[in-house]
């Protein structure tokens, strides 16, 4: 039982440049989130999913894209790279709103 | 939307102390959960707990939401303690996700 994983781990992208990160789930769970890790800042909620198919925006949506195509997958999109980007991004799922998250491992980003 | 304050901000404890981590909410909250941010940046969820009282080994929680807040109990901390931890609350049930808290750092010293 893997839980969440989440590809690449590490990455390093050039202003401008176009990346996709993927998060999986093997939990059969409905909602699925994207979240960015600042130093001193907490994490901040990008998009979330409550359902295969369906996408809302989170407190920091801006340059960015998702979609949930199948249940067991969320994809964040960066369209255009910029250097505040550059973060540590984690993808969590749970049941629905009122259980417990799960977190993938992180994807570090730079964007130089 | 809710707001979560941790204090404190930054911890140093000797091993073997006991330590209490604060967080209030600014709203009625339906989830409420605790985790521990490992040094390596794992995130992992220790309780969930809108309410009441529960413990896990040498760890317990208790949330009051009634007077918005909650506490997480450390005893006989050791040094795998250490990292961040976060409070993080939704404000109603259903779809709203988690807002997380700014987290308090804890260093457990040998």
């Amino acid at each position: 039982n893997a839980g969440v994983t989440q590809t690449p781990k590490f990455r390093v992208l050039k202003t401008g440049q176009s990346m996709t990160l993927l998060c999986a789930q093997d939990m059969n769970h409905e909602y699925m989130y994207w979240y960015r890790q600042d130093p001193g800042m907490g994490l901040r909620l990008i998009h979330y999913s409550v359902g295969e198919g369906t996408t809302a925006k989170g407190e920091v949506p801006d340059g960015y894209n998702v979609s949930r195509l199948k249940k067991q997958n969320f994809l964040l999109g960066l369209e255009s790279a910029a250097p505040s980007q550059t973060s540590v991004y984690f993808c969590a799922s749970s049941y629905g709103g009122d259980y417990g998250y799960t977190f993938g491992s992180g994807t570090r980003l730079t964007v130089v | 939307g809710i707001q979560v304050e941790q204090s404190p901000p930054d911890l140093i404890l000797q091993e073997g102390a006991n330590s209490t981590l604060r967080c209030n909410f600014s709203d009625s909250v339906n989830n409420l959960q605790w985790f521990h941010q490992n040094p390596w940046g794992q995130l992992i969820n220790l309780f969930y707990i809108p309410s009441g009282t529960k413990q896990n080994g040498r760890l317990s929680a208790t949330t009051v939401a009634t007077e918005r807040y909650s506490l997480l109990y450390i005893s006989s901390s050791q040094t795998t303690d250490s990292g961040v931890y976060f409070c993080a609350a939704s404000r109603n049930s259903g779809n709203t996700p988690l807002v997380f808290g700014k987290g308090t750092r804890l260093s457990v010293i040998a």
